[in-house]
């Protein structure tokens, strides 16, 4: 097992372009989170998956923003109509709740540029 | 939004001293985890507190927790210049069923040679 891999590292667009980002996570692994981070901060809470199904989303997720989780496996989150404000690291992590395993493992996430 | 503070924010110490950063958080916490981040990069789990354990120790990190005072603390011992990193303390929220971590801001520790 590799890890959480995040697809692409680096993404620079221009504003009013639609960019996809892709995570894959620990095989096996039921959850999968969405985090933002900016310079300087701590990650923020974007939206989550248990398996396929999308429970929860930060009101920092506004609507130019959508996430799935097809078949519970590799997610993908999509911004449409970037704006300069949309300039961040986007993280992703895995977590397997059962048995009480705790850790969420994140990947080295993408960092997403619109100019 | 954050859930807290993390002091100080930016730390520069010695190669072979120690450091200690804390962590300040605001709700009832199922657990409370150390993170660490080099520049430009994803977040390393280093240790987990659950809010039952008052002190918690892996290699040369220890880990304590407060409850009461809704604080945490991230000692570095004898450290050394891979250990120049952003710090993050991230907590779970007891009521909160989506278990996601709220994460502080962070501590910039720079080890110097």
């Amino acid at each position: 097992d590799t890890g959480v891999s995040q697809d692409p590292r680096h993404k620079i667009t221009k504003r009013g372009q639609n960019v996809t980002f892709r995570c894959d996570p620990i095989s096996e692994h039921n959850r999968l989170y969405w985090y933002r981070q900016t310079l300087g901060q701590g990650p923020e809470f974007l939206t989550y998956f248990q398996n396929e199904a999308q429970l929860e989303k930060s009101r920092l997720l506004s609507d130019r923003f959508s996430a799935e989780r097809p078949k519970g496996s590799f997610s993908t989150l999509e911004i449409q109509r970037t704006e300069q404000g949309d300039s961040a690291m986007y993280l992703c992590a895995s977590s397997f709740r059962d048995y009480g395993v705790y850790e969420q493992y994140f990947g080295p996430g993408t960092r997403l540029t619109v100019t | 939004s954050q859930q807290g503070e993390e002091d100080p924010q930016a730390l520069s110490i010695q190669e072979g001293e120690n450091a200690t950063m804390n962590c300040s958080y605001k709700t009832s916490i199922n657990n409370l985890q150390w993170y660490r981040q080099n520049s430009g990069r994803g977040l390393v789990h280093l240790i987990l507190i659950r809010s039952n354990e008052r002190e918690k120790h892996s290699g040369r990190l220890r880990v304590t927790l407060d409850t009461s005072k809704k604080s945490s603390s991230l000692l570095i011992t004898a450290s050394r210049a891979a250990d120049t990193a952003s710090y993050f303390c991230a907590t779970e929220d007891r009521m909160d069923s989506s278990y996601k971590l709220i994460f502080g801001s962070g501590t910039r520790l720079l080890v110097r040679p």
